[in-house]
C-alpha cells in the first residue's frame, strides 16, 4: 500500500531533550515536506525537500532540523525541544514534476514537550 | 498562494448531497483549485482539484464558477465518515514556488444520521 509512515505516533518528552520523527514514503517521491498544526493556526509548513540533500525552510524551520541522506526518509529533528514546540506533526509527499501537486500525508504524530 | 474564504461550519444530513463553497476572488489564471479533507486524528487527504471545468471522481464533484472567483465542492450523498474538515487552497503551478498548498481554516463538515 503507498503511504506515508510516520513514528513515533505519540511522544511526551521533556525541555532539551533532543529528539527525532521519522518519516518514511515508499511511493519513490521526490519531494517531501513538514507540517505542524495547532489550533486556529491551520498546517504549517516546518521544511521540505524537493530531492536527497536537497532541504529549505519552509514557514516556521526555528528550532527544528531535517535531513535528506534517502529519498525515501525525511527525519525532522528538535536539537533542544521546548514547549512551543508541543503540536501535531504531519510529514506529506509527493511526485515531481507534477501539475496537479497531490500530497499524500503521514498519520501525524503528536509531541507533548513539557 | 492566494487567498480563499470558507464557511466555518456546516452541517448536513446523511444520504443528502452537501455543498461546501469557497470564495476566491484573488485566483490568477494558473492557479489550480485543490480540495483535502481532514478526517479526526488523521492526516488530510487529496479530494480534488480543477482549474477551469468541472470535475468528477470517486469521492465528490467539483464545480468552478465560470469566473473561477468561487467554487463548490459536492458531496453526493453524506455519511458520518464524511465528517471532516474540508480545505480549499489555491495553487499556482507556474509561478508557485516549491513551498506546499497553503492550509487555512477550512469548514468543519458535521453529518447527522
Amino acid at each position: 500500500e503507498a503511504q506515508v509512515t510516520q513514528n513515533p505516533r505519540y511522544l511526551i518528552t521533556v525541555t532539551g531533550k533532543k529528539l527525532t520523527v521519522t518519516c518514511s514514503q515508499n511511493m519513490n517521491h521526490e519531494y517531501m515536506s513538514w507540517y505542524r498544526q495547532d489550533p486556529g493556526l491551520g498546517l504549517r509548513q516546518i521544511y521540505y525537500s524537493m530531492n536527497v540533500e536537497v532541504t529549505d525552510k519552509g514557514d516556521v524551520p526555528e528550532g527544528y532540523k531535517v535531513s535528506r541522506k534517502e529519498k525515501r526518509n525525511f527525519p525532522l529533528i528538535l536539537e533542544s525541544p521546548s514547549p512551543n514546540q508541543t503540536s501535531l506533526y504531519f510529514c506529506a509527499s509527493r511526485p515531481i514534476p507534477t501539475g496537479a501537486n497531490v500530497l499524500t500525508f503521514g498519520a501525524g504524530s503528536r509531541l507533548t514537550v513539557l | 498562494d492566494a487567498k480563499t474564504t470558507q464557511p466555518n461550519s456546516m452541517e448536513s444530513n446523511e444520504e443528502e448531497p452537501v455543498h461546501l463553497p469557497c470564495n476566491h476572488s484573488t485566483i490568477s489564471g494558473t492557479d489550480y483549485i485543490h480540495w483535502y479533507r481532514q478526517l479526526p486524528s488523521q492526516g488530510p487527504e487529496y479530494v480534488i482539484h480543477g482549474l477551469t471545468s468541472n470535475v468528477n471522481n470517486r469521492m465528490a464533484s467539483l464545480a468552478i464558477a465560470e469566473d473561477r472567483k468561487s467554487s463548490t465542492l459536492i458531496l453526493h450523498r453524506a455519511t458520518l465518515r464524511d465528517a471532516a474538515v474540508y480545505y480549499c487552497i489555491l495553487r499556482d503551478v507556474v509561478r508557485g514556488s516549491a513551498r506546499q498548498l497553503t492550509f487555512g481554516s477550512g469548514t468543519q463538515l458535521t453529518v447527522l444520521p
